[in-house]
């Protein structure tokens, strides 16, 4: 089953905007990992956070987690059309076995 | 060379036929993962491997099965290929660096 759902499904802003996108999941969890895809490419990950983090930056990246409501947000600054891509969470569930669980994603368009 | 290469790239199969999807990776990781995607529906784990002793089901694991060759080769069997096994399927182990997964280029499967 799905762990992590992101919001929205699709984001649709101009060059130069701000694109948020957010994720919420259901178990406790050891980290949470945004990725993303080109058009039928594979994932490139982004950005880890652990589960004692609140915040954290990678270039025009700004990751945010809330572990009381299992949430994450993922802020992209200054859009540029080569941000045009889905974007999926993926939460470390605090299980042991170390695997992987995908949202379905969130599918951004950047005009130029 | 990609760190984690997939063949084939794409495959048109009958229904009925067994097909092999094959991995390697040169991260040197002991673990190695499927998944399969669908449009959607995100990405869902399929099997995953610890070592070469070790392997496990996921989610969606009924249809499929997999061998680990080695540590650096993981290869994902249909037996009886059916049409709603059509996916993008991809091979995935973590990095040493950053912990998140590195992922394949992905094999986009159409079972007719």
């Amino acid at each position: 089953s799905q762990q992590g759902e992101e919001d929205p499904q699709a984001l649709s802003i101009q060059e130069g905007e701000n694109a948020t996108m957010n994720c919420s999941y259901k178990t406790s969890i050891n980290n949470l990992q945004w990725y993303r895809q080109n058009s039928g490419r594979g994932l490139v990950h982004l950005i880890l956070i652990r589960s004692n983090e609140r915040e954290k930056h990678s270039g025009r990246l700004r990751v945010t987690l809330d572990t009381s409501k299992k949430s994450s947000s993922l802020l992209i600054t200054a859009s540029r059309a080569a941000d045009t891509a889905s974007y999926f969470c993926a939460t470390d569930e605090d299980s042991g076995y170390s695997t992987l669980t995908f949202g379905k994603g969130t599918m951004l368009l950047v005009s130029p | 060379d990609a760190d984690v290469t997939q063949t084939p790239r794409n495959r048109i199969t009958k229904t009925g036929k067994r097909i092999m999807l094959e991995c390697s990776q040169t991260k040197g990781h002991d673990r190695m993962y499927w998944y399969r995607q669908d449009p959607g529906l995100g990405l869902r784990l399929i099997y995953y491997s610890f070592d070469v002793k070790d392997i496990n089901k996921g989610e969606i694991s009924d249809g499929y099965s997999v061998s680990r060759q080695a540590q650096a080769k993981f290869s994902l069997s249909l037996e009886s290929a059916i049409p709603n096994q059509t996916a993008l399927y991809f091979c995935a182990t973590p990095s040493f660096l950053n912990y998140g997964y590195t992922f394949g280029s992905g094999t986009r499967l159409t079972v007719v």
